[in-house]
């Protein structure tokens, strides 16, 4: 069955450091998203793709990369790891459609950041 | 500024009630609208959703409501379920359904069904 994973699903890191989220989904959808969940303030879109090499900054996008290099991949970087950036993680996607605003979304990454 | 507001953090209801989670919304762009449910450590999972062009949508137990002039929506859930407790989270999108697919969410409410 087509699937969209995350990875690691818990990581503890050091503040400072230079972490990579990873997003894979098997449906071939050319949407992806990247979003963090806090208490308070729901899901906010930190960094979207449309397709192969394209990629375009959300609502909360400062401290955060992505690349998209094929469809199925859109890893997430923290260049420099803060306190500020533990949260957990989503990462979703879906089919350009005119009908349908659907997402699919991954298990999560829960990022602690010491 | 918040654009999709769920303003009420918790609900909590008895088995076989009705379970209505609100939300108010400020764009009135926003043509389409869908909630999302949240079971913990696993990601959001599609409920139902809404086009601006209905005021009702509904799904076996699930319905939504849409009042545009007032920029409000809200979910009923009959009967509820131990199974139905969950964090609920509203969403909004302005593109007209079409490839952007961006979606605008609230903060979530969290449904607890008592037995």
């Amino acid at each position: 069955d087509a699937e969209i994973t995350q990875s690691p699903r818990h990581k503890i890191t050091e503040t400072g450091r230079q972490v990579t989220l990873a997003c894979h989904q098997t449906w071939n959808h050319n949407n992806m998203f990247w979003y963090r969940q806090d208490l308070g303030h729901g899901l906010r879109l930190i960094h979207y793709s449309y397709g192969v090499h394209d990629t375009n900054k959300g609502e909360v996008s400062d401290g955060y990369s992505v690349s998209r290099s094929n469809t199925e991949d859109l890893p997430l970087t923290l260049e420099s790891a803060a306190s500020s950036q533990t949260s957990v993680y989503f990462c979703a996607s879906t089919y350009p459609s005119r009908h349908h605003n659907e997402q699919f979304f991954g298990p999560g990454t829960r990022l602690t950041v010491l | 500024d918040q654009q999709v507001k769920q303003n009420s953090p918790s609900l909590s209801v008895q088995e076989g009630r009705i379970s209505i989670l609100n939300c108010d919304y400020t764009n009135s762009m926003f043509d389409y609208f869908l909630w999302y449910k949240k079971y913990p450590a696993e990601g959001p999972t599609f409920l139902i959703s809404i086009s601006s062009i209905k005021d009702k949508n509904e799904d076996g137990r699930f319905t939504v409501f849409l009042n545009k002039s007032a920029k409000h929506l809200s979910l009923h859930i009959v009967p509820s379920q131990p199974g139905d407790s969950a964090v609920y989270f509203c969403a909004a999108s302005a593109e007209g359904g079409g490839a952007t697919n961006k979606l605008i969410f609230g903060t979530g409410t969290l449904l607890a069904v008592q037995p």
